[in-house]
């Protein structure tokens, strides 16, 4: 089945730790995105690639950081300088072309910090 | 800038009800416009999309039509059902131009028996 997983599904850290949260794709995407969802609360953008070794900054990167070495895979790190990063992660990838622009969503990481 | 206005929430319905649900946006561009499903602790699914302006996308009993004239996709479905419970989210691109997607900040459902 194509599709774009993430994992864990559910992440414990201790406050103060580097985390890094999983996204992979076998949709043959070239676009890729992280967004946090908060409780109640839209989508907000932390960061997306076009391509393979790009990738630029959403509207609230400040304490994260990504990369993108293969065109499946686009890891999230959550870094001890994001200042609240107890929420829900969703990684998506995007499909363009002639007819066709849309995005697709994985099952999204709920992260705990404790 | 490109953003979507929607209705806010949390919409409660009893069983076999109408729903509309509404969704206008602002663009600077040629947008496609969509709406996703979420359910709980699930990530967004997408339900329907239009690429132009009189399209009508529809899924699931679901129905939007894109009015370019008053830039607007409101969601319907004619007879809601227990399952239909979820948050619904309108989403604008603009085609073509490898630009973000936009999001409402979603409509809470919830129908009852």
């Amino acid at each position: 089945d194509g599709g774009i997983t993430q994992s864990p599904k559910y992440l414990f850290r201790k406050e103060g730790q580097n985390v890094t949260l999983s996204c992979e794709q076998n949709l043959n995407h070239d676009a890729m995105y992280w967004y946090r969802q908060d409780p109640g609360q839209g989508l907000r953008l932390i960061y997306y690639s076009q391509i393979v070794n790009d990738f630029q900054k959403g509207d609230i990167a400040e304490g994260y950081s990504v990369s993108r070495e293969k065109k499946e895979s686009f890891p999230l790190t959550v870094t001890s300088a994001q200042k609240n990063p107890t929420a829900f992660y969703l990684c998506a990838s995007r499909v363009q072309g002639a007819r066709t622009d849309t995005q697709y969503f994985g099952p999204g990481t709920r992260l705990t910090v404790l | 800038g490109d953003s979507v206005t929607q209705m806010e929430g949390p919409v409660t319905l009893s069983e076999e009800a109408f729903l509309t649900i509404n969704c206008t946006y602002t663009a600077t561009g040629y947008p496609s416009l969509f709406w996703y499903v979420q359910y709980p602790g699930e990530g967004l699914q997408l339900l329907l999309k239009a690429t132009k302006a009189d399209d009508k996308g529809s899924n699931k009993g679901f129905e939007a039509t894109y009015r370019k004239e008053t830039t607007s996709f409101h969601l319907e479905k004619g007879s809601v059902q227990v399952s239909d419970s979820a948050v619904y989210f309108c989403a604008l691109t603009i085609r073509n131009t490898g630009n973000q997607f936009y999001f409402g900040t979603g409509t809470s459902l919830t129908v009852i028996p």
